[in-house]
């Protein structure tokens, strides 16, 4: 069965800090791994990785996957308080499929 | 661009009860999904359309929801009879086109409550 994994559940930080947010998958036909911020309404986008070792950047937040290990990684550097959110992790997979992680609940505390 | 819009925002039913929920998606994306989000889990996809067909609907609980994209534009999801379990938020969202990659436009949702 596919399954997307997020660690940790919940995190809270102070503005300035440094996070790291992970994401594990083991799916059947792997096509790609997306980054998602949902505050109070609908998950917005941040990233899609299709190939190992290649960082997407954004301003303050990175991502990279590595696709021997099937895990990712989603940093975020001088944290404020605007960042706090659930971040989900998807990855599309099998013909169709988006399998979505639980999230990871990052609170940024001033 | 205008985004993907849904309709109500908000619902209260007792169980038994049937519901209905609206999508419109973006201007032009082909592909359009539901998602069901229970509080403290990620979205789980209920039903995939492309253009006015089903592409997959596997997660379904057929026995009580359906869902219905007549002309290729927006759709409606309906649940009946409602559950308990049924509570959580219920997300729509669009793509360009469902193959890869693919990234998904996700609307404001609507959070239903099953009393």
């Amino acid at each position: 069965e596919d399954k997307v994994v997020q660690s940790p559940l919940s995190l809270v930080v102070h503005e300035g800090d440094t996070v790291t947010l992970n994401c594990s998958y083991e799916v059947t036909n792997f096509r790609s791994l997306l980054w998602y911020k949902q505050e109070k309404k609908a998950p917005t986008f941040l990233f899609m990785l299709t190939s190992s070792g290649i960082e997407k950047k954004s301003g303050r937040l990175s991502s990279i996957l590595d696709k021997k290990e099937l895990f990712s990684i989603l940093n975020i550097t001088a944290t404020q308080t605007g960042d706090s959110a659930i971040y989900l992790c998807a990855v599309g997979c099998g013909n169709n499929d988006m399998r979505f992680g639980a999230g990871t609940r990052l609170t940024v505390k001033p | 661009e205008a985004g993907v819009a849904q309709s109500p925002r908000y619902k209260i039913i007792e169980k038994r009860q049937s519901v209905a929920f609206w999508c419109n998606p973006i201007s032009g994306h082909a592909t359009l999904y539901w998602y069901q989000q229970i509080l403290g889990q990620g979205p789980k996809l209920l039903i995939q359309f492309q253009n006015n067909g089903v592409v997959d609907d596997s997660q379904l609980p057929k026995d009580r929801f359906s869902a219905e994209r007549l002309k290729g534009v927006d759709s409606t999801l309906k649940i009946q009879p409602a559950k308990l379990e049924d509570s959580a938020v219920y997300l729509c969202a669009s793509s360009f086109w469902g193959g890869f990659p693919d990234t998904q436009y996700f609307g404001p949702g609507t959070r239903l409550t099953v009393l």
